[in-house]
């Protein structure tokens, strides 16, 4: 069964620091890694998505994956008080998503 | 980018009764797409895939006589909760995968709809 595994916080940093969310996944045969952010009530946004090893950066947010590890991880610099949601990673295999249970991140003013 | 709209976004209906929640692809066409339910603090669970002018696979556990999807043509997809009970009540989101993965137009190949609340009295 495929897992997807995130903690779920919440994760509190103060504003303008680096927030650091984290994701393991069980399927080697995995091809592709998203992160989303989901704000109370609604649905999921795209904030990033990663193939291949190494970093991949977007304004604030680097996406980092390790297949060796079958870890993701996403960074948030200069976080603000508006990144205040759950962030879900989700992993695609042949065509579906798997998402974890998301952790909440709290950026406090 | 990708837009996928999805109706109503809110609704509340009797126990009993159906309830129709509807996906569209406003500027692609859409193979596949996908039905999450999303309850309390919980993470998006996939109910099914509906694929394009075939019947939709569903997860185990997930009643396809209960949760009827039609997937008629390559920008609307529909999900028909039928016979609807308060354990029902929760979020339910569409997901459209593109055709072809277009990056200059912003399609990575998963968009999500807005979401539907239902609640079942």
């Amino acid at each position: 069964q495929k897992e997807v595994e995130q903690n779920s916080g919440p994760l509190s940093v103060p504003e303008g620091a680096i927030a650091s969310l984290n994701c393991t996944y069980s399927d080697r045969g995995s091809q592709s890694f998203f992160w989303y952010r989901q704000y109370s009530g609604k649905s999921p946004e795209l904030i990033m998505f990663i193939y291949s090893n190494g970093d991949k950066e977007d304004g604030r947010f680097t996406a980092q994956l390790n297949k060796a590890s079958q870890y993701v991880s996403l960074l948030i610099r200069d976080s603000q008080p508006s990144d205040s949601a759950t962030y879900l990673c989700a992993v695609r295999g042949y065509s579906t998503l798997t998402f974890g249970k998301g952790t909440m991140l709290l950026v406090s003013p | 980018g990708a837009v996928v709209s999805q109706h109503p976004s809110r609704v509340i209906c009797k126990s009993g009764t159906s309830v129709k929640i509807e996906c569209r692809s406003l500027d692609f066409q859409a193979t596949t797409m996908f039905w999450y339910r999303q309850f309390p603090k919980q993470s998006l669970m996939l109910m099914a895939t509906s694929n394009e002018g075939s019947k939709a696979t569903y997860e185990q556990g997930v009643e396809k006589d209960k949760f009827l999807i039609n997937h008629a043509s390559l920008t609307l997809s529909t999900l028909t909760v039928t016979s609807a009970h308060p354990e029902d009540s929760s979020f339910y989101i569409c997901s459209a995968r593109a055709q072809a993965y277009r990056r200059d137009r912003g399609i990575y190949g998963y968009t999500f709809g807005s979401g539907t609340r239902l609640t079942v009295v």
